[in-house]
């Protein structure tokens, strides 16, 4: 099956430092790279959609120049979170999903495991 | 405005039969996911419904009634494994997934 590795897993850093996350789809070519955030006991968010070589979609509240998305190549997306703060503290989960046809016609998207990140 | 309607918290026994329901209103539909989630875990697919009817995988059938706007997801003979969030997703006109918030499921013996 498809598989989606997401580094680092945990993260502890200091207020106003810059936190890259790289989401990375080790066995398929994902075009369209999500990001989530979920805090404790709440729902997935999407914060932006990211299609290989173009400008990452962002959705309503998500700041773009705090959240920086790179998607430069079929397999691998980052997520930079810039000036940290304490209240970007949750659980930061990528997930990919490949071209249509090539993995099934249901637009599956595969997690990655998720990256935990403590702003301290 | 897009909605997903599921129970926040579900208890059931092991060994027992568990339906979790899922209501949604979306702009377009090209098909509904369940995910399952374990705490501090991403979600993992359990099924995909985009027709109506039952479709079965094992302990775990998914159910789908479009022009109801409804799907359930039953797990049978419950282990204490299953206990974990359960996540309704709808896939929109634009192919975005519309998450609902999802049903914590606890199982006790």
């Amino acid at each position: 099956g498809a598989v989606v590795s997401q580094h680092p897993s945990r993260v502890i850093c200091k207020s106003g430092t810059s936190v890259k996350i790289e989401c990375r789809s080790l066995d398929f070519q994902a075009t369209t790279m999500f990001w989530y955030r979920q805090f404790p006991k709440k729902s997935l968010m999407l914060m932006a959609t990211s299609n290989e070589g173009s400008k990452a979609t962002y959705e309503q509240g998500v700041e773009k120049d705090k959240f920086l998305i790179n998607h430069a190549s079929l397999t691998l997306s980052t997520l930079t979170v810039t000036s940290a703060h304490p209240e970007d503290s949750s659980f930061y989960i990528c997930s990919a999903r490949g071209l249509a046809g090539n993995q099934g016609e249901f637009y599956e998207q595969y997690f990655g495991p998720g990256t935990r990140l403590t702003v301290t | 405005g897009q909605n997903i309607d599921q129970p926040t918290e579900m208890t059931a026994t092991e060994g027992a039969i568990v339906q979790i329901n899922c209501t949604y209103q979306t702009s377009g539909f090209n098909g509904l996911f369940w995910y399952q989630q374990h705490a501090g875990e991403a979600p993992t697919f359990l099924s995909y419904n985009v027709l109506d009817g039952l479709e079965e995988k094992g302990r775990f059938s998914s159910f789908l009634s479009r022009s109801k706007g409804y799907s359930y997801l039953l797990l049978k003979e419950l282990q204490m494994k299953d206990s974990a969030s359960y996540l309704c997703a709808v896939l929109d006109s634009n192919y975005q997934l519309i998450w609902g918030a999802g049903t914590k499921l606890i199982i006790k013996p």
